[in-house]
């Protein structure tokens, strides 16, 4: 059964820091990896989908990596800002398709 | 708006009453997946559709809870004589194809909540 973790459950970073998101999962045969950063009262956003295949996926200051074989993935975030503060949450679909497993996510502040 | 579109955005429901709530999925998106989160919980999987099928329903409470997708219109997610442990943020994503190599696309939720 995959389960999916994430560490650390809260992170508090001064503006401008670089900063690293972690996520780990148990069953390594995955398709791919999604991370979502959902803001307080909102949905979910998707940021980056990484294929079983790649190793990383960037966007502007956000880069994911993944590795397979330790069943961990890193959400990378350069130069924080004070907008970049939500909760990020990582997720693996168990197959092919369908459903997501969601980790519980890590509740990200950046102070001016 | 091309995003994913739920309604209500808040439902209030007093305990016995049904709730309905409804999902449009993105335009051209043809699967559908329900999630909630319960308060102080992570996103739990309920159900997975696509139009007039439903593939995976393992997440789904055994009694009072149905989806459907039909061919025409808006996916709903039903409850039935909700209780207090309904409330919840519920969360409704589509895709493109299956989510092995396509991303879902969430909407902004319903939170319901009951009296």
């Amino acid at each position: 059964k995959q389960e999916v973790t994430q560490i650390p459950a809260a992170l508090s970073v001064p503006e401008g820091e670089n900063l690293v998101l972690n996520c780990s999962f148990t069953d390594s045969a995955i398709y791919n990896l999604q991370w979502f950063r959902q803001d307080p009262g909102k949905g979910l956003t998707s940021l980056l989908l990484i294929q079983s295949s790649q190793r990383e996926q960037t966007s502007g200051r956000l880069n994911a990596s993944l590795d397979k074989s330790s069943g961990r993935s890193t959400l990378y975030i350069a130069a924080s800002q004070p907008g970049d503060s939500a909760t990020y949450l990582c997720a693996v679909p168990p197959g092919q398709g369908g459903k997501l497993i969601f980790g519980q996510g890590t509740e990200l502040s950046v102070k001016p | 708006n091309a995003g994913v579109m739920q309604n209500p955005r808040h439902l209030v429901r007093r305990r016995g009453q049904e709730a309905r709530l409804r999902c449009s999925p993105m335009k051209g998106h043809s699967h559908v997946y329900w999630y909630r989160q319960l308060p102080e919980e992570g996103l739990k999987f309920m159900v997975y559709l696509q139009k007039e099928n439903i593939i995976d329903e393992s997440g789904m409470p055994k009694e009072r809870f149905s989806a459907e997708f039909p061919k025409e219109g808006p996916s709903i997610l039903r409850i039935q004589q909700v209780v207090r442990g309904d409330s919840a943020a519920y969360f409704c994503a589509s895709s493109l194809g299956q989510s092995g190599n396509q991303p879902q696309h969430f909407g902004d939720g319903t939170r319901l909540s009951i009296l």
